[in-house]
């Protein structure tokens, strides 16, 4: 079945510790993009791409990067620059010229620092 | 600032009828989405509106009032799996999507 994968589902991670946040989709979606949920909160955009090679910060970029080698693949590096990285992270993909941009989710990956 | 209200919180009884509303202030508009989110789990598209109206699936259904800046989704019939928080996103002049923080909707039998 088609569908957007995200590992790991939960994850721990000391303080000063970078960690990578996987995404694929075989979807055949061009844009992908990753979103931070924090409790009582909207979704916060981080990171999309549009295209392989190519992608743009969103609103809350600082301290994570992300690369877009292939289709397929979009993951997120959650850096030791980010002050206060423990919150649900979720990847989507829409499909090439939706008339909507619904965006179609993974299950998320949950992550804790200690 | 661009900004999207919804309650936080909402309950309902099984069998009811529930509207949960959401009102916007966004630097353009290009349609309303619904989703849906279990805990824990990831969010699942329920509607879109970009014109004025009724939009009806099934149980479910969106309404738009675009010089309002308003939309309500209104849930018939309610079961205990629609325990959930429903979100309301916005998708602005610049086709950036804009979330509300969500309205966890909780159903008592």
């Amino acid at each position: 079945d088609g569908g957007i994968t995200q590992s790991p589902k939960y994850l721990f991670r000391k303080e000063g510790q970078n960690v990578t946040l996987s995404c694929e989709q075989n979807l055949n979606h061009d844009a992908m993009y990753w979103y931070r949920q924090d409790p009582g909160q909207g979704l916060r955009l981080i990171y999309y791409s549009q295209i392989v090679n190519d992608f743009q910060k969103g609103d809350i970029a600082e301290g994570y990067s992300v690369s877009r080698e292939k289709k397929e693949s979009f993951p997120l590096t959650v850096t030791s620059a980010q002050k206060n990285p423990t919150a649900f992270y979720l990847c989507a993909s829409t499909p090439p010229g939706s008339d909507t941009g619904e965006l179609f989710f993974g299950e998320g990956s949950r992550l804790t620092v200690l | 600032g661009q900004n999207i209200d919804q309650p936080t919180e909402m309950t309902a009884t099984e069998g009811a009828i529930v509207q949960i509303n959401c009102t916007y202030q966004t630097s353009g508009f290009n349609g309303l989405f619904w989703y849906q989110q279990h805990a824990g789990e990831a969010p699942t598209f329920l509607s879109y509106n970009v014109l004025d109206g009724l939009e009806e699936k099934g149980r479910f259904s969106s309404f738009l009032s675009r010089s309002k800046g308003y939309s309500y989704l209104l849930l018939k019939e309610l079961q205990m799996k629609d325990s959930a928080s429903y979100l309301c996103a916005v998708l602005d002049s610049n086709y950036q999507l804009i979330w509300g923080a969500g309205t966890k909707l909780i159903i008592k039998p």
